[in-house]
């Protein structure tokens, strides 16, 4: 079967670095989704990667290695703003979105 | 500013109910979805549409029917209400077509209570 993983809950400093991982075992790859969703709210696009490597957009960066069926969302400079659900989603062969449980990042002053 | 507008935010509903939930975008999007999201679980696909009048059944579709009569409108019906489908429905719509990034815009949800 298709199975994302990622961790359910995680804390951090204002001002730290967290890293977010995300396993994934799908049938076929066609790009790897990050989208962040504070409570209550819609989840909003975060970053996409397709090839490997990493991608860097202001604070977030995300990375992605499709040997290893991995990828992780690294945010730095963490502001309280940044409390929110960090979900992880793979386009599979058949260009359907496999989503992960997500994780709740704690930022914690 | 994109736009996509779910029609209540809240619904309490009793068991055998019909509910119909309204989704609306203003990005001419081709591509709208209807997922629900419950807690521990990703979100799953119940079901989506590529063009006025075409839908196609997602990983969940049982229980719900879908109508998507305009272009910027995508409606969720449930049939009959039970208590399994209280949940958060989440409406998302995406410009682009398969083999393409296909970033998705969501709606704020529907938190839908079945007594």
């Amino acid at each position: 079967g298709q199975n994302i993983d990622q961790p359910t809950e995680m804390t951090a400093t204002e001002g730290a670095i967290v890293q977010i991982n995300c396993t994934y075992q799908t049938s076929g790859f066609n790009g790897l989704f990050w989208y962040q969703q504070h409570a209550g709210e819609a989840p909003t696009f975060l970053s996409y990667n397709v090839l490997d490597g990493l991608e860097e957009k202001g604070r977030f960066s995300s990375f992605l290695s499709r040997s290893k069926g991995y990828s992780y969302l690294l945010l730095k400079e963490l502001q309280m703003k940044d409390s929110a659900s960090y979900l992880c989603a793979v386009k599979d062969s058949n260009y359907q979105l496999i989503w992960g449980a997500g994780t709740k990042l704690i930022i914690k002053p | 500013d994109v736009k996509v507008t779910q029609s209540s935010r809240y619904l309490v509903k009793r068991t055998g109910e019909k509910v119909f939930l309204e989704c609306v975008q203003d990005m001419d999007h081709e591509n709208m979805f209807w997922y629900r999201q419950d807690p521990g679980l990703g979100l799953r696909l119940i079901y989506f549409s590529y063009d006025v009048k075409m839908k196609e059944k997602g990983d969940i579709p049982e229980g719900y029917s879908v109508s998507r009569e305009k272009k910027e409108r995508f409606s969720l019906i449930l049939e009959s209400a039970s208590t399994n489908q209280t949940s958060m429905y989440l409406c998302a719509s995406s410009p682009l077509l398969a083999g393409e990034a296909g970033e998705l815009f969501f709606g704020e949800g529907s938190r839908l209570t079945v007594l």
